[in-house]
């Protein structure tokens, strides 16, 4: 079956421009989560959408990020005037149930490199 | 102090190897316990998960907790170079989010 899908697999961009991160959750799944992994490090977790509920926005590192989810089902993170220190691997994962049990399920990522 | 604590390797083994990934924790309410395989340039995958103290097998992998050390471990036996991998465990907090560790970058050498 169809897992999370992220686009763009890899993104090269100036810094200072804006750049646009899709994922496609799974069908379903009424939680989405977007991840950052900056190199050798672990999961730094930036917001959380669990329906029609506000998003959690407690772990967006600075009012550069913002990211919205339409129609419950897929998920746009934008980074405004990117900055060198914004490279990493984004990472969207989606979950049926929110429940202590339940599985997050992870995209394969979009690896991002700010020049 | 992070509440999830695990060391990031790497931990470079020779094949055949038992492999013993641990984390440490320090909230006492944390009751399952989950351990997460990611393959480089791939997002992570749950491996297996337990249920407050003891051990649970699944084939060469065996999860183990020991919630009066907060302290708990995965073991893998005879380690093959397809296990080389980074392995993150994480825990549920009381609105079941998962707090997670660094991670621990595994190398198993032919």
């Amino acid at each position: 079956g169809a897992g999370v899908s992220q686009s763009p697999s890899n993104k090269v961009t100036e810094k200072g421009k804006d750049v646009e991160l899709r994922c496609d959750p799974i069908s379903g799944h009424t939680a989405l989560y977007w991840y950052r992994q900056s190199l050798g490090q672990g999961l730094e977790f930036l917001i959380y959408f669990q329906g029609n509920s506000a998003p959690d926005k407690s772990g967006l590192p600075s009012d550069r990020f913002s990211a919205e989810r339409t129609g419950g089902s897929v998920s746009t993170l934008t980074i405004q005037r990117t900055q060198q220190e914004d490279s990493a691997v984004y990472l969207c994962a989606s979950r049926k149930l929110v429940r202590a049990t339940d599985t997050q399920y992870f995209g394969p990522g979009t690896r991002l490199t700010v020049l | 102090q992070k509440e999830v604590e695990q060391d990031p390797g790497p931990l470079s083994v020779p094949e055949g190897a038992i492999v013993s990934l641990n984390c440490t924790y320090s909230n006492s309410a944390f009751q399952y316990f989950m351990w997460y395989r990611q393959y480089s340039r791939k997002g992570p995958e749950l491996l297996m998960y337990t249920y407050s103290s003891g051990n649970k097998e699944d084939g060469r992998f065996t999860a183990q907790v020991d919630k009066s050390s907060k302290y708990i471990s995965l073991f893998i036996r005879d380690s093959q170079p397809s296990d080389s991998a980074t392995y993150l465990c994480a825990m549920p907090d009381s609105n079941y989010q998962l707090i997670w560790g660094a991670g621990t970058k595994l190398i198993i050498k032919p």
